[in-house]
């Protein structure tokens, strides 16, 4: 069973950068899956921010596509998301998750963490 | 992008009741590839439905989807006190892959 953890700061200031990790066990990131991190901002629906290959190739949300950088780190067995010059705007919950490829649903999650972006 | 409205936003309907959710694209979503996912409070989304109409490993038979093109549609037969719940649909056909805002499935 796969299972995915996230971890970073709950807390980033405006203008700098949110970085987040996504360890995963059960499940060797090198293999296969394509993972990814969407998030949800309080009260909104969800937004899919981007997703990463086992291989490296990156596909990114077009409207974050300039702020945005996921990366693998397979010795880790862990994939991040770096966000730069964050807002209020970004101030969200975001999860980690798994698909089979691109053109699968998601059908493993992280259990998620708050992103307030503050001063 | 494909911009997925869901209605209504919000369902109020007692256990036992069938719940009738609707989700519609802005423009046809490719092969069918839209899925539904529960999301209760304080927790992650769970896949049910994708392809429109399969059911996800473990997904009890009273979920049921369906549509193509543009409509799609997620019915609960017989509402389980533990199906009260936020419901979105998602396209993955297209890229970016979008979410509708949900439907929120209340206790009457």
């Amino acid at each position: 069973q796969v299972q995915l953890q996230e971890s970073g700061p709950g807390l980033v200031k405006p203008s700098e950068t949110l970085s987040l990790t996504c360890a995963v066990s059960g499940y060797s990131i090198s293999s296969g899956y394509y993972w990814g991190w969407i998030r949800q901002s309080p009260g909104q629906g969800l937004e899919w921010i981007g997703s990463i290959s086992q291989s490296g190739s990156t596909y990114y949300s077009p409207s974050l596509r300039s702020r945005v950088t996921i990366s693998l780190d397979t010795s880790k067995n862990q994939f991040s998301v770096k966000l730069s010059s964050v807002t209020a705007a970004d101030t969200a919950v975001y999860y980690c998750a798994s698909s089979f490829d691109t053109m699968t649903p998601v059908d493993y999650w992280g259990q998620g963490t708050l992103v307030t972006v503050s001063s | 992008d494909i911009v997925l409205t869901q209605s209504p936003g919000t369902l109020s309907l007692s256990p036992g009741e069938r719940a009738t959710l609707s989700c519609r694209a802005s423009q046809r979503v490719s092969s069918s590839h839209l899925a539904w996912y529960q999301q209760k409070p304080g927790q992650a989304p769970r896949l049910l439905i994708y392809a429109a109409s399969s059911r996800a490993t473990g997904i009890p038979d009273r979920f049921s989807g369906s549509g193509s093109g543009t409509d799609f549609t997620l019915t609960i037969t017989r509402l389980e006190p533990e199906d009260f719940a936020v419901y979105s649909c998602q396209q993955y056909g297209n890229s970016p892959w979008t979410f509708g805002r949900g439907t929120k499935v209340e206790i009457k």
